[in-house]
């Protein structure tokens, strides 16, 4: 892909069970951005983490940063049916071009 | 506001044709992008434009595809002539030409070339 990665590929869980995504990339960046995309809709934005984060928090959502080894997850605690989606990592390299990750497919089975 | 307004969310033609996708932004946004989404390749960044300039067009496959941005409310990328691998959903998106600025994506447009 163009400078990231992301695993799993799917992912298929039990509502209430926690879901966790990870995302590698391989250019200095600025920050790391995840995005949640619905079948047959755009992408949403989720949340920015700057690079001199290690860790934030949005409601259920945990992100965390490690610019050593290049990676993010994406934590969902408590999921619900209603999380079911795929999720992108995606970063800005030079001049503001956003390159995003594979994507993980989630399925949350109520 | 309206959000990021792609049309038509859906396009039906037959190889060899021209197909043009329609793109507007979220008023106020200066950067604006076009993405092409496929199950093989994921997202791909075909072209970026900042203040309707077109900054980088390396994504954009081949001479069939061409984009434009005459102003600030309006974008169109064209495929002429249209291919059968080609079919892909076509996304745009806008944002504030802010590295910590979030993109704003529309619903895509589908593509089938037949």
């Amino acid at each position: 892909s163009q400078q990231g990665e992301e695993d799993p590929q799917a992912l298929s869980i039990q509502e209430g069970e926690n879901a966790t995504m990870n995302c590698s990339y391989k250019t200095s960046i600025n920050n790391l951005q995840w995005y949640r995309q619905n079948s047959g809709r755009g992408l949403v934005h989720l949340i920015l983490i700057r690079s001199n984060e290690r860790e934030k928090h949005s409601g259920r959502l945990r992100v965390t940063l490690d610019t050593s080894k290049k990676s993010s997850s994406l934590l969902i605690t408590a999921s619900r049916a209603a999380d079911t989606a795929s999720y992108f990592c995606a970063f800005p390299t030079s001049y503001d071009k956003v390159i995003f990750g594979p994507g993980t497919s989630l399925s949350v089975i109520p | 506001d309206a959000g990021v307004i792609q049309s038509p969310r859906h396009e039906v033609t037959e190889m060899g044709q021209e197909v043009t996708l329609r793109c507007k932004p979220i008023s106020g946004h200066n950067s604006l992008f076009w993405y092409r989404q496929t199950m093989m390749r994921g997202l791909e960044l075909l072209i970026y434009f900042n203040n309707n300039v077109p900054i980088d067009d390396s994504g954009m496959p081949e001479d069939r595809f061409s984009a434009k941005m005459p102003n600030a409310s309006f974008s169109t990328l064209k495929i002429q002539p249209s291919e059968p691998r080609d079919s892909a959903v076509y996304l745009c998106a806008s944002s504030l030409a802010r590295t910590d600025s979030p993109l704003h994506f529309g619903n895509g447009t589908r593509l089938t070339v037949t």
